[in-house]
């Protein structure tokens, strides 16, 4: 019954290495959303897609990039990874509408992966 | 600068008793409230949504929107162990549309005591 699924649940990595977070997604939903999460700072987001290849910064996108090849798909990209980007990252998508309201705002999140840079 | 604050708690109220959750949001032109809950390990899940002011019940959990006073609380009655989670408020400035101007509040954490 899982419909988030991210490829790793715990990494743990060294300053300066590339990281990658994959995240797919089993309910043909439009958007797409990466947030990291830290204590007492609440879900940031970090990117989101809409739509195939489209892509948009969200509030804190330095240091990071992402892909979206396949519409199911929604890759993370940590370039050169720093010990300030140690943090639990959640994959999250929703689909356009939802009868009765805006299905763009219901998250359906993945088990989150939780990143460690020494 | 949107801002969506809460007491982080944590809250800890007896089994059976009703856990009142506050949220305040500092932008105005708020349209849409998302209450997410999350245990311990796990990842988020809507629990309730409020778009118009007043109350919305569903089940045990009641959502009481104040636009005039910039509110959104949660009410859990009849409160069950199970319900020991923190609880996140999240706060849209449209009805519809991009969830790219969602903005999550930090949580309160809630323990129900047996």
């Amino acid at each position: 019954d899982v419909k988030v699924t991210q490829s790793s649940r715990y990494l743990v990595k060294r300053t300066g290495e590339k990281v990658f977070l994959e995240c797919v997604q089993d309910m043909d939903h439009e958007n797409m959303f990466w947030y990291r999460q830290d204590p007492g700072l609440g879900l940031r987001l970090i990117y989101f897609s809409y739509d195939v290849k489209m892509k948009e910064k969200g509030d804190i996108p330095e240091g990071y990039s992402v892909s979206r090849e396949k519409k199911e798909r929604f890759s993370l990209i940590l370039e050169s990874a720093s010990t300030n980007q140690t943090s639990m990252y959640l994959c999250a998508s929703s689909a356009l509408h939802i009868e009765g309201i805006s299905g763009a705002n219901v998250l359906t999140f993945g088990a989150g992966s939780r990143l460690t840079v020494l | 600068q949107k801002e969506v604050e809460q007491n982080s708690g944590p809250l800890s109220v007896p089994e059976g008793a009703i856990a009142s959750l506050n949220c305040t949001y500092s932008d105005r032109g708020s349209q849409s409230f998302f209450w997410y809950r999350q245990y311990s390990g796990k990842s988020p899940e809507l629990i309730m949504f409020i778009y118009s002011n007043g109350d919305k019940e569903d089940g045990r959990f009641t959502a009481q929107l104040n636009k005039a006073s910039q509110y959104v609380s949660l009410l859990i009655r009849d409160s069950q162990p199970s319900d020991s989670a923190t609880y996140l408020c999240a706060v849209s400035p449209i009805s519809s549309g991009s969830a790219r101007q969602l903005t999550f509040g930090s949580g309160t954490q809630l323990t129900v005591l047996p």
